[in-house]
């Protein structure tokens, strides 16, 4: 399968700051790329899903101008948390997949906290 | 609207027997339904899938069982071990497009010795 990669793995920081994740397709090539938000004890909770060079497709309830998507190419996404704040702290996943085919490969994970 | 239900939400195990997790679909678009496995703290990790056109599918320990016309699926862990103590997410997707996956809320399998 193919290898996902997140940075950073953790991170704390102030309320008001923005936060850059970074997703990484490490040998494979990622036409399509999924963000999810997991709180503690739940389910992924699907926030977005890019496609290589095009804008991203946010879910209901998901605010685009607070969580910036760029998938700038086959093999890295990025997902910046404008402004963030306390309710924003999560453990955030990125997913990838190719064209063609159905299976999603996860990254690892980046626990955000807001303090 | 939930389109994929799971169940249970947490399930005991003894060491030595067999983990079973039922999940349900409403969507007949689905053609694409694999099981992950989450380790506190991890991305999930894809376990097992399985399309309609077949009733079952088996990879070592794993097992997928299918069923159409009940629009239901289920994943048996045979001989459970401590180590597979994990949550388990089953989920469902078209295979046309960028359908992403709908997942069920997930089961906390505990595997006692």
């Amino acid at each position: 399968g193919a290898v996902v990669s997140q940075h950073p793995s953790w991170v704390i920081c102030k309320s008001g700051t923005s936060v850059k994740i970074e997703c990484r397709s490490l040998d494979f090539q990622a036409t399509t790329m999924f963000w999810y938000r997991q709180f503690p004890k739940q389910s992924l909770m699907l926030m977005a899903t890019s496609n290589e060079g095009s804008k991203a497709t946010y879910e209901q309830g998901v605010e685009k101008d607070k969580f910036l998507i760029n998938h700038a190419s086959l093999t890295l996404s990025t997902l910046t948390v404008t402004s963030a704040h306390p309710e924003d702290s999560s453990f955030y996943i990125c997913s990838v997949k190719s064209a063609g085919t159905e299976t999603q490969y996860f990254g690892p994970g980046t626990r955000l906290l807001v303090l | 609207q939930q389109q994929v239900k799971q169940s249970p939400q947490s399930l005991i195990v003894q060491k030595g027997g067999i983990s079973i997790i039922n999940c349900a679909y409403e969507n007949t678009a689905f053609d694409y339904f694999p099981w992950y496995q989450q380790f506190p703290g991890k991305g999930p990790a894809l376990l097992i899938a399985i399309r309609p056109d077949v009733s079952e599918k088996k990879e070592g320990r794993f097992t997928i069982s299918f069923n159409k016309s009940a629009k239901q699926f289920s994943l048996h862990i045979m001989d459970s071990q401590p180590g597979d103590s994990a949550t388990y997410f089953c989920a469902a997707s078209g295979l046309t497009g960028n359908t992403p996956l709908v997942f069920g809320k997930g089961t906390r399998l505990s595997v006692i010795a």
